[in-house]
């Protein structure tokens, strides 16, 4: 199975910040990519697909990039409603697999 | 809306059996693949069990193969996972999950709120 790796673990950000996130496949999946972001008590919600595109209805300061092993979530003037754990996951090989989560704290 | 609602969890002894369901509205159901995704507290998520839009090709991860049946009843819009010899490693909160239309990849959306497993003596 292809293991993400996602880094850091946690961050602290204030409101207005720009947060960063990476995720690193065990072996390349090319763009086949996504993101998701999950509050305390909710599921997962689908961020973004294909590592770039952004899924319909969320708001554009949540952008993605990266091919083969190396991805980046950037959440740019990060918003109260933000502060979740975000999820990468991988597409490419079965089965799918996830990332241990980033979790997006107040500072 | 899509809506996906599951049901069916519950508190289960080690080796005992439990079946969810995952009742769906909003969409077609019958066009469209659908999975189960878990996650044990504190973890990240992790795919189950797949099934295509009729039921005819099902996946299992290997740490549920021979143990959990995946099945679909188009008519009643509804998806179900049999658990069955389960252990503690089977505690998790269980979600339905639609495959997405965006791109055509292999990521959910959505998902339903979930349904605690606990299985525990």
């Amino acid at each position: 199975d292809i293991q993400m790796t996602q880094s850091p673990s946690s961050v602290s950000a204030s409101v207005g910040d720009r947060v960063t996130i990476t995720c690193r496949a065990s072996q390349g999946v090319s763009t086949s990519l996504a993101w998701y972001q999950q509050k305390p008590g909710k599921a997962p919600k689908l961020l973004i697909y294909a590592s770039s595109s952004l899924q319909s209805g969320v708001p554009s300061r949540f952008s993605g990039s990266g091919y083969g092993t190396d991805f980046t979530l950037t959440i740019s003037n990060l918003q109260p409603e933000d502060f979740a754990t975000y999820y990468c996951q991988q597409a490419d090989s079965f089965p799918v697999t996830f990332g241990g989560g980033t979790k997006v704290e107040i500072k | 809306e899509v809506q996906l609602l599951e049901s069916g969890g519950g508190l289960v002894q080690p080796g005992g059996s439990l079946r969810l369901s995952c009742v769906t509205s909003g969409f077609t159901f019958k066009a469209h693949a659908m999975a189960w995704v878990r996650q044990a507290p504190g973890k990240g998520p992790q795919w189950v069990s797949s099934t295509d839009s009729i039921g005819r090709s099902t996946f299992y991860a290997d740490s549920v193969k021979g143990r959990f049946t995946i099945s679909r009843d188009n008519s009643k819009n509804t998806l179900y996972l049999q658990m069955s010899s389960l252990s503690a490693e089977d505690t998790a909160v269980y979600y339905c999950a639609k495959y997405a239309i965006s791109g055509g990849g292999r990521w959910f959306d959505p998902w339903g709120q979930g349904n605690l497993v606990t299985v525990s003596s």
